[in-house]
């Protein structure tokens, strides 16, 4: 069973500061994606990483895939109130010619005003 | 549609009753998922289906949880006799394909409360 952790579970941090969440595995992932969920609503994507060691940006955002694909970072520059949320990575994994997303159990980001 | 949409938004049951979920894919993707997600976030899959069949039922319950796409109609996920630990948001998820990226679209979810 293929496994992601996600760290840390929760962060609270002023408005203006930055922040890095990680996503680590001992298993390769085809891709990576990075999801932001709200109270009462589904995940909604934020970025897709499938090559090793590419980096995204989305604004003040910043993916990153590890070379090995296996682990991934979302940076957040300069974080605001908005950027409050539930942040989820999660790896597809391919097992016996089935593809299936596999979840981190989240990080829970509050920036205060 | 343009986006997934699940329904019922919320569902409460007894103990021992029957749940029925339902989602409706987006227009044109082949490939349905259902996710639980329970206490501290925890996504689980349960099954995929790519058009009306069962592509990978490996996280299922089999004793209690059905699941079907049928042409013409919304995917569901049955529950017969909920127990407790069933209470959790279960969401749908459609990709177009399963190739390269497979990007998965998530509906609002549908939670289930088992009394």
């Amino acid at each position: 069973t293929q496994l992601l952790e996600q760290s840390p579970q929760f962060l609270s941090i002023q408005e203006g500061e930055n922040l890095t969440v990680y996503c680590n595995s001992s298993s390769v992932f085809s891709s990576l994606q990075w999801y932001r969920q709200e109270p009462g609503e589904g995940p909604v994507l934020l970025v897709t990483v499938v090559t090793g060691g590419e980096v995204k940006k989305l604004k003040r955002l910043t993916f990153q895939f590890g070379d090995a694909r296996k682990d991934s970072s979302l940076h957040i520059t300069a974080a605001q109130p908005g950027d409050t949320g539930l942040y989820l990575c999660a790896g597809l994994a391919t097992q016996g010619g089935s593809e299936k997303l596999v979840f981190g159990k989240g990080t829970k980001l509050t920036v205060n005003p | 549609g343009e986006e997934v949409a699940q329904t019922p938004k919320h569902l409460v049951r007894g103990e021992g009753q029957k749940a029925k979920l339902y989602c409706a894919p987006i227009k044109g993707h082949s490939y349905v998922f259902w996710y639980q997600q329970v206490l501290k976030n925890e996504f689980k899959f349960l099954i995929s289906f790519q058009n009306e069949n069962v592509f990978d039922e490996t996280g299922m319950p089999k004793e209690r949880f059905s699941a079907k796409c049928l042409p013409n109609s919304p995917c569901s996920l049955e529950i017969q006799a909920t127990k407790l630990e069933d209470s959790a948001v279960y969401f749908c998820a459609s990709s177009q394909d399963r190739r390269g990226k497979n990007i998965q679209y998530f509906g609002a979810g549908t939670r289930l409360s088992v009394l």
